[in-house]
């Protein structure tokens, strides 16, 4: 069976240091990755996605970027972190080959940035 | 962008009864998904409809689909308080892998 891990599940950073979240999946290959942003008690913004190793689609001009460094990894990062940058972050993957595009989500991160 | 706008924001009932969330959206679509989120956690995948489908069911769960109307509903029967979560509709418009979801329902089941 498939799972999908995200890490650190909580994460304090002061505003203007580094940002590095990590997604990995198991029990697939080549899936689809995705990384979102939920704001409190909103809906889930989409930040990036990924078909492939190396290959990253931004949909939100931001602070932020994004990695695809293996197949099963995808890596969330920032430079300089902004107050605006707190929030929920979601990694998803899907089955690139299936045509529903059902996405299953991990546990989530969340950010403060003070 | 969010495409799909939920109503209502918030929906509280009493355990056993029925409740109805509705999902509009505004471009041609693939197929509708519905998802649950449990407060601080992640997303989980309800069911899918696709855009020739008009119902389809799970367990306690029912959805519509009017392409006509661009909107869709869940129904939940004989809710219980295991329920209590908030309610993502998320359209596939079948362009570059994506879905696009929308604000939300958070329901509230009392016993």
């Amino acid at each position: 069976s498939q799972t999908i891990h995200q890490w650190p599940a909580t994460l304090v950073q002061p505003v203007g240091s580094p940002l590095s979240l990590e997604c990995t999946v198991e029990g697939t290959s080549n899936p689809n990755l995705y990384w979102y942003r939920q704001a409190a008690g909103r809906g889930l913004q989409l930040l990036f996605y990924s078909v492939g190793i190396g290959q990253i689609s931004s949909e939100v001009p931001q602070n932020l970027s994004a990695s695809r460094p293996q197949d099963r990894q995808f890596i969330l990062s920032s430079k300089k972190l902004l107050l605006s940058d707190s929030g929920f972050y979601l990694c998803a993957w899907s089955n690139g080959r299936s045509s529903y595009n059902e996405q299953f989500f991990g546990p989530g991160t969340r950010l403060t940035v003070l | 962008s969010q495409q799909g706008e939920e109503d209502p924001q918030a929906l509280s009932i009493q355990e056993g009864e029925n409740a109805t969330m509705n999902c509009s959206y505004k471009t041609s679509i693939n197929n509708l998904q519905w998802y649950r989120q449990n407060s601080g956690r992640g997303l989980v995948h309800l069911i899918l409809i696709r855009s020739n489908e008009r119902e389809k069911h799970s367990g306690r769960l029912r959805v519509t689909l009017d392409t006509s109307k661009k909107s869709s509903s869940l129904l939940i029967t004989a809710s219980r308080a295991a329920d209590t979560a908030s309610y993502f509709c998320a359209t596939d418009a079948g362009t570059a892998s994506k879905l696009t979801f929308g604000t939300g329902t958070r329901l509230q089941v009392t016993l």
